[in-house]
């Protein structure tokens, strides 16, 4: 098992600019998230999936897009990039199955905006 | 009001010594999780340990264990014998509900472990 697998890695993008940051698990964890972190702070939801075709708000949704059309994938889409958005994006996946129903991280996908 | 308090923005100890991360939380649902994660220099997000609301006895994982105090809604973590591997950041985090689903972080605390 892969886990939960984040693209790409590192990006730069200029304000203004479009981005999706990929984010697949391979355990057929029912629920995902995104959050992002912001410099010596905690994270933050963004947007979460109980299930396909169920998304919905978090904390901090402004400037942001997801979808989830597959139980493995969970893309967010960030329009018109903004310098606010320069953060570190995680996508978590869980399932109400699992012992105590933890969330399981990929590594991360680091997000400058100039 | 913040939901996750972890008033310590940096700890040091010395290897093999115990250390406490404090953390307090702020919730009127009588179903909630409490959970560690460790954030190493490399930043992935590791889980480490989980106490549920209506657990009786502390959770221990290794060498974590955490000192579950309903009343004061306080969830500190010990860390027993550190190790220079345990330098890394440490946040506390809740899950609402029973079948509640995200989890609300603290902005986490520093942990440096020298030798």
């Amino acid at each position: 098992n892969a886990g939960v697998t984040q693209t790409p890695k590192f990006r730069i993008l200029k304000i203004g600019q479009s981005m999706t940051l990929q984010c697949t698990q391979d355990m057929n964890h029912n629920y995902m998230y995104w959050y992002r972190q912001d410099p010596g702070m905690g994270l933050k939801l963004i947007y979460y999936s109980v299930g396909a075709g169920i998304t919905d708000k978090g904390e901090v949704p402004n400037g942001y897009n997801v979808s989830r059309s597959t139980t493995e994938d969970f893309p967010l889409r960030l329009e018109l990039a903004a310098p606010s958005q320069t953060s570190v994006y995680f996508c978590a996946s869980s399932t109400q199955g699992a012992r105590y129903n933890e969330q399981f991280f990929g590594p991360g996908t680091r997000l400058t905006v100039l | 009001a913040q939901k996750i308090t972890q008033t310590q923005p940096g700890m040091f100890v010395q290897e093999k010594e115990a250390v406490t991360l404090d953390c307090t939380y702020d919730t009127s649902d009588p179903s909630y999780g409490l959970f560690w994660y460790k954030q190493p220099s490399s930043g992935e997000m590791i889980f480490l340990i989980y106490q549920g609301s209506y657990d009786q006895q502390n959770a221990t994982e290794g060498r974590y264990s955490l000192n579950f105090q309903k009343a004061r809604k306080s969830a500190n973590l010990v860390i027993s014998a550190s190790q220079l591997g345990d330098s890394a950041m440490y946040f506390c985090a809740m899950r609402e509900g029973l079948r509640g689903t995200a989890l609300i972080f603290g902005k986490g605390t520093t942990l440096s472990v020298s030798s």
